[in-house]
């Protein structure tokens, strides 16, 4: 089974809105990854947290970890339609596993 | 150039034919990792390599044979390919931090394979 699970598994919201998504995993971690998936196009790396880190900032991205919940969230702010892609955390030192994904759909 | 490549983009195969998917990266990182991505699954993990001459199975890893005899290459052979095989698969690679903990990975831009 795979170790991150994102929540919701679909999300679609208004231009200009705050997107929040979630990530829950089962073993513990050294760090979270996060990643941006265009339609048919490979991942691309938005940001990392630690597992001594509890938050971290990025441009318009904000990422939250909390160790004893086995979560972490990202938050888009300021939505824009080119942020309309879907969303995957990943969890392993070595074994870097994905989630599912969260479908992100903003509209004009 | 720099990057990770994947080759072919496309491929349509028959049932019970052998097919390699090449994945070919320039940086000299560590580690590389084989996803197939499929509707309502994700990214799930075939094979991954921690360095040439080391590998070790992931999620999914029945069916498929990787091997990594130089550090910037890491081929997927499906032995027998079976249709439930058709996906889409992703290569990557991925900075460490110190010897062996992942970071930041870097993705191909996928391989389409179609078993008919």
């Amino acid at each position: 089974s795979q170790q991150g699970e994102e929540d919701p598994q679909a999300l679609s919201i208004q231009e200009g809105e705050n997107a929040t998504m979630n990530c829950s995993y089962k073993t513990s971690i050294n760090n979270l990854q996060w990643y941006r998936q265009n339609s048919g196009r490979g991942l691309v790396h938005l940001i990392l947290i630690r597992s001594n880190e509890r938050e971290k900032h990025s441009g318009r991205l904000r990422v939250t970890l909390d160790t004893s919940k086995k979560s972490s969230s990202l938050l888009i702010t300021a939505s824009r339609a080119a942020d309309t892609a879907s969303y995957f955390c990943a969890t392993g030192a070595q074994k870097l596993v994905f989630g599912q994904g969260t479908r992100l759909t903003i509209n004009p | 150039d720099a990057g990770i490549t994947q080759s072919p983009r496309y491929k349509i195969t028959e049932t019970g034919r052998q097919v390699t998917l090449m994945c070919h990266q320039t940086w000299s990182h560590s580690y590389m990792f084989w996803y197939r991505q499929d509707l309502g699954h994700g990214l799930r993990l075939i094979y991954y390599s921690a360095a040439a001459d080391i590998t070790d199975k992931g999620e999914v890893p029945d069916g498929y044979v990787v091997s990594r005899s130089k550090t910037e290459n890491f081929p997927l052979t499906l032995e027998s390919a079976t249709r439930s095989q058709t996906s889409v698969y992703f290569c990557a690679s991925s900075v460490t931090q110190g010897a062996w903990v992942n970071t930041e990975a870097f993705f191909g831009q996928g391989t389409r394979l179609t078993v008919v």
